[in-house]
């Protein structure tokens, strides 16, 4: 399968620790964006790549959260000193330039 | 992007078409309706999408007024694994854009 694939799928952490999750997107994508999404909730827009240059962070990415894709392949989030509300599922999705965006299976994140 | 509106819920036998209306009434010229949709558990997928002309293909049929000022996704014949929340979305999608996603609406197909 060479779709967008996402590790872990799931992580169990406690509060206070930092946690990182990988993105691999499909081949020769160069967008590559990330989300967060709660429960009845639509996807909210984290963060997104062109390439290895990110281009936007939503005001939702604090300082706890960095971003990286380091030339411009796969990408990894990462999330400091995790908090309760930073539980949620996180989506990867990529694209070929501005076409429609792959996503994956999500990583859901569990912050006793 | 231009802000769209959909109902929250809806209802439709399977076997049946089921018709997904949304409204964007602010859309601009260049921005294209898109619509994906997200099944239980999983990351959402791409339906269809379309600028001024109605398109088809092998999911789905999108109907957008001539105004642009609202569309319709078309299941041609629900099944029950069409249950999902769908959404639609308005975006340049240019280099300064991204997907925004709203609320959706949540399809649920009835045997």
């Amino acid at each position: 399968d060479t779709g967008v694939s996402q590790n872990p799928r799931h992580k169990i952490t406690k509060r206070g620790q930092n946690v990182t999750f990988r993105c691999d997107p499909i081949s020769e994508h160069n967008r590559l964006y990330w989300y967060r999404q709660t429960l009845g909730q639509g996807p909210e827009f984290l963060t997104y790549f062109q390439n290895e240059a990110q281009l936007e962070k939503s005001r939702l990415l604090s300082d706890r959260f960095s971003a990286e894709r380091p030339k411009g392949s796969f990408s990894t989030l990462e999330i400091q000193r995790t908090e309760q509300g930073d539980s949620a599922m996180y989506l990867c999705a990529s694209s070929l330039d501005y076409s429609e965006a792959f996503f994956g299976q999500g990583t859901r994140l569990t912050v006793v | 992007d231009a802000k769209t509106t959909q109902p929250p819920s809806m209802d439709c036998a399977e076997g049946r078409a089921a018709n997904l209306p949304c409204n964007h009434s602010t859309i601009s010229g260049n921005e294209y309706v898109y619509w994906y949709r997200q099944i239980h558990s999983q990351g959402p997928q791409y339906i269809i999408h379309g600028l001024k002309n109605n398109e088809t293909n092998e999911m789905a049929s999108l109907i957008i007024t001539e105004d642009r000022k609202s569309s319709t996704l078309i299941l041609p014949h629900a099944t029950l694994r069409d249950t999902a929340v769908y959404y639609c979305i308005a975006t340049l999608m240019n280099r300064d854009d991204k997907i925004i996603f709203g609320k959706g609406t949540r399809l649920h197909i009835l045997p």
